[in-house]
């Protein structure tokens, strides 16, 4: 089954301490991105890859660190955690660029107290 | 980046009734996309527009690109339960860049 998932789905943390939220989808896609979801504001891109080792800053990157070693997989690192980053957050994949169908993980709920 | 705005921001309905909702832009957008998020899941594409004035149905719903290229539409017709969630619009300014998400409509239907 064509999937993205993400690991933690829940996770409550302290400030300061470093957390990775992990990202894989299994349709080979070439472009991956993470959202953060906050009420009355949407989905906002924090950082995205078009392909291996390429990543960018998307709209909110300050707090967030992004790797893409492997196609599958895009980890969103949380260095120190604080609590303005408490937030739902979205990792997504599509097939290329150009491609317009973005498939969302389950998401991961973020608590950091 | 850019702002997109969703109207309204959320509705109560009965079963049975349309339902209509819009998005905002204060930039020129080359594509439009509906999304539906179900609670508790990530969003699913619905409908995606790529011209202006385009209309395009999927089951009982329908959306429209609007001609100033700033605006789209999503109409679902003889609402029933599981239409719950929240609905995003999103925008793309040229293709291959990224895409920028409404603020979102929840929507719940009272059966």
């Amino acid at each position: 089954e064509a999937q993205v998932t993400q690991n933690p789905r829940y996770l409550i943390t302290v400030t300061g301490k470093k957390l990775t939220v992990t990202c894989s989808q299994n349709m080979n896609h070439e472009y991956m991105s993470w959202y953060r979801q906050d009420p009355g504001l949407g989905l906002r891109q924090i950082y995205y890859s078009m392909n291996v080792e390429v990543t960018d800053k998307g709209d909110v990157p300050e707090g967030y660190k992004v790797s893409r070693k492997e196609k599958r997989n895009f980890p969103l690192i949380l260095e120190s955690p604080s609590p303005n980053q408490t937030s739902l957050y979205f990792c997504a994949s599509r097939k290329d660029r150009v491609d317009t169908e973005a498939f969302f993980g389950q998401g991961t709920r973020l608590t950091v107290v | 980046g850019q702002q997109l705005n969703q109207s309204p921001q959320s509705m109560f309905i009965q079963e049975g009734e349309d339902v209509s909702m819009n998005c905002t832009s204060s930039s020129i957008f080359n594509t439009w996309l509906w999304y539906k998020q179900d609670p508790g899941e990530g969003p699913v594409l619905l409908i995606a527009l790529y011209k202006a004035g385009e209309l395009t149905s999927n089951g009982r719903l329908t959306a429209q690109f609007g001609i100033t290229r700033k605006d789209s539409f999503l109409n679902i017709s003889a609402s029933i339960p599981s239409d719950v969630g929240i609905y995003f619009c999103a925008g793309q300014l040229n293709t291959g860049n990224q895409f920028y998400f409404g603020t979102g409509t929840s929507l719940t239907v009272i059966p």
